[in-house]
């Protein structure tokens, strides 16, 4: 079965490093997420991603954020300088787009702390 | 802004039927969700509805909604010890991209 995969599993970095997550969504889908969930707090919504372009972004998704897919199948996500309130799971999904938007998939996360 | 809301925890023995609750007040919601995670793992699309149906039916999983009280419940019928985990309520709109917003999941605890 098709799946979202995500790298690292685990990435432990410095305050005000960059980090880099990596995602690898499912082949034929066309829309890419970001969501985070600090521990022992609620999924949130981060950023979407369509057509080489960004759709729509939270509040949390600041200048310190960006996306980019690189090519045909890689999807990040940039974090310039980290903060300690950074530290979470990053989770990236993917879905086929409108009219299927209910089937949206998630990978394992990519657990990010920042010391 | 949309709000996602349930319960905690539910402790329920093997073989009994679970039934976790879910509310939300986006009345615009076209897609409620439930996810599953397992400790250490990612989120796993379980079942979804669409907010023109009143319940849906997996195997083992129902899924009841109430829209007019904007509610929504899965029952887990059997339930066995592989069921222990943290579910999440989402919901989502149609539109230009599935942004959903969760609640704050609830931990089921099978036991023996």
């Amino acid at each position: 079965e098709p799946e979202v995969t995500q790298t690292p599993s685990h990435q432990v970095t410095q305050m005000g490093q960059e980090v880099i997550l990596r995602c690898v969504p499912i082949s034929n889908h066309l829309y890419f997420y970001w969501y985070r969930q600090i521990l022992g707090q609620k999924v949130e919504f981060l950023v979407s991603f369509y057509n080489n372009e960004i759709s729509e972004k939270s509040e949390i998704f600041d200048d310190q954020f960006s996306v980019e897919r690189p090519d045909g199948s890689n999807f990040t996500l940039k974090i310039r300088s980290t903060k300690l309130e950074d530290s979470a799971m990053y989770f990236c999904a993917s879905n086929l787009g409108l009219g299927r938007t209910g089937e949206l998939f998630f990978g394992e996360g990519s657990r990010l702390t920042v010391l | 802004g949309e709000d996602v809301e349930q319960s905690l925890f539910l402790s329920v023995r093997e073989g009994d039927s679970s039934v976790i609750n879910c509310t939300y007040t986006d009345s615009s919601s076209t897609y409620l969700y439930w996810y599953k995670q397992e400790p250490g793992a990612g989120l796993q699309l379980l079942t979804y509805i669409f907010s023109n149906m009143d319940m849906k039916q997996d195997q083992r999983l129902t899924v009841l909604l109430n829209k007019k009280d904007k509610h929504l419940s899965l029952r887990i019928a059997d339930t066995q010890t592989g069921d222990s985990a943290i579910y999440f309520c989402a919901e989502g709109t149609t539109g230009t991209a599935s942004k959903l917003t969760f609640g704050t999941g609830t931990r089921l605890q099978v036991t023996l």
